[in-house]
C-alpha cells in the first residue's frame, strides 16, 4: 500500500479563497483523522471519522472549516473563506487499530 | 476536560539514555501512544501502551501507569538521527490520539 496520500503537498492561496485539502486513507483502515500543526499550537485534532461517520468535530476551529468523508477511500477538508491565520501544515491520518495511526505527508497551506 | 503535559525541550548526548515524561488527564482513557516527528516530516508511530508497565521495542521503551496518569518514553544508545520531536497522545473513546506540542529532543555529540 502507498500509505496515506494527501494532496496537494503545498497550497498558496489568497485570503478569502476556498481551499480544499484531500486525503486517501490506507485501504482497510476504518478511522480517519484530520490534524493541523503550527508552532504555536502544536498538533491539533480537528475532526475524527469512524467508518466514514464524523465522531468528534469539536476541534474544528469555526464554521469556515468543514470536512466530509463520502466513502471509505476519500476525505476532504474545506476552508471557506480562508484567512492568513489558517496557514499551517494539515495532516490526514488513518488507523485500523487503537492507538496506532499512519500519517500522510501533509499539506502545507499558506494564506496570503 | 483534557490536559496533556510533556517537556518542551530535552538535550542529551549521543550514546546516552533519555527519558521523556508525559502526564495527562483524559476521560474514558484507553491507552497512551508515542509518535516521532522529524523536522519537515510526518509523525510516525513508535509505541502504544494499553496496560500498565514497560513495553520495549529495540532502543525505545515506553512505560504507562494508569493510576498516576503518567507515562514516559525511554530512548537508549542515543543516535544523532533520534533528534526529533516526540509526542505522547492519550487515546480515549470518542477523542483518540489527542496530541500536544511535543518534546523537541536534541542529540549532541
Amino acid at each position: 500500500d502507498a500509505g496515506v496520500i494527501q494532496s496537494p503537498r503545498h497550497e498558496v492561496t489568497e485570503m478569502g479563497q476556498e481551499v480544499t485539502l484531500r486525503c486517501k486513507p490506507i485501504s482497510g483502515h476504518n478511522s480517519l483523522f484530520w490534524y493541523r500543526q503550527t508552532m504555536m499550537r502544536g498538533l491539533e485534532l480537528l475532526i475524527y471519522f469512524n467508518n466514514n461517520v464524523p465522531i468528534d468535530d469539536s476541534g474544528m476551529p469555526e464554521d469556515r472549516f468543514s470536512a466530509k468523508m463520502p466513502n471509505a477511500s476519500f476525505s476532504t477538508l474545506k476552508i471557506q473563506p480562508s484567512e492568513p491565520r489558517d496557514s499551517a501544515v494539515y495532516f490526514c491520518a488513518s488507523s485500523f487499530r487503537e492507538g496506532e495511526a499512519f500519517f500522510g505527508q501533509g499539506t502545507r497551506l499558506t494564506v496570503v | 476536560g483534557q490536559s496533556l503535559e510533556q517537556p518542551s525541550e530535552v538535550t542529551a548526548v549521543e550514546g546516552a539514555i533519555v527519558q521523556i515524561n508525559c502526564t495527562y488527564q483524559t476521560s474514558g482513557f484507553y491507552g497512551l501512544s508515542w509518535y516521532q516527528q522529524h523536522d519537515g516530516g510526518a509523525p510516525t508511530f513508535l509505541s502504544y501502551n494499553a496496560l500498565d508497565g514497560l513495553e520495549e521495542t529495540g532502543r525505545f521503551s515506553s512505560f504507562l501507569s494508569r493510576s498516576d496518569s503518567y507515562g514516559y518514553l525511554l530512548l537508549q544508545e542515543l543516535q544523532m538521527k533520534d533528534s526529533a520531536s516526540y509526542f505522547c497522545a492519550p487515546n480515549s473513546g470518542n477523542t483518540p490520539l489527542v496530541f500536544g506540542k511535543g518534546t523537541r529532543l536534541s542529540v549532541i555529540a
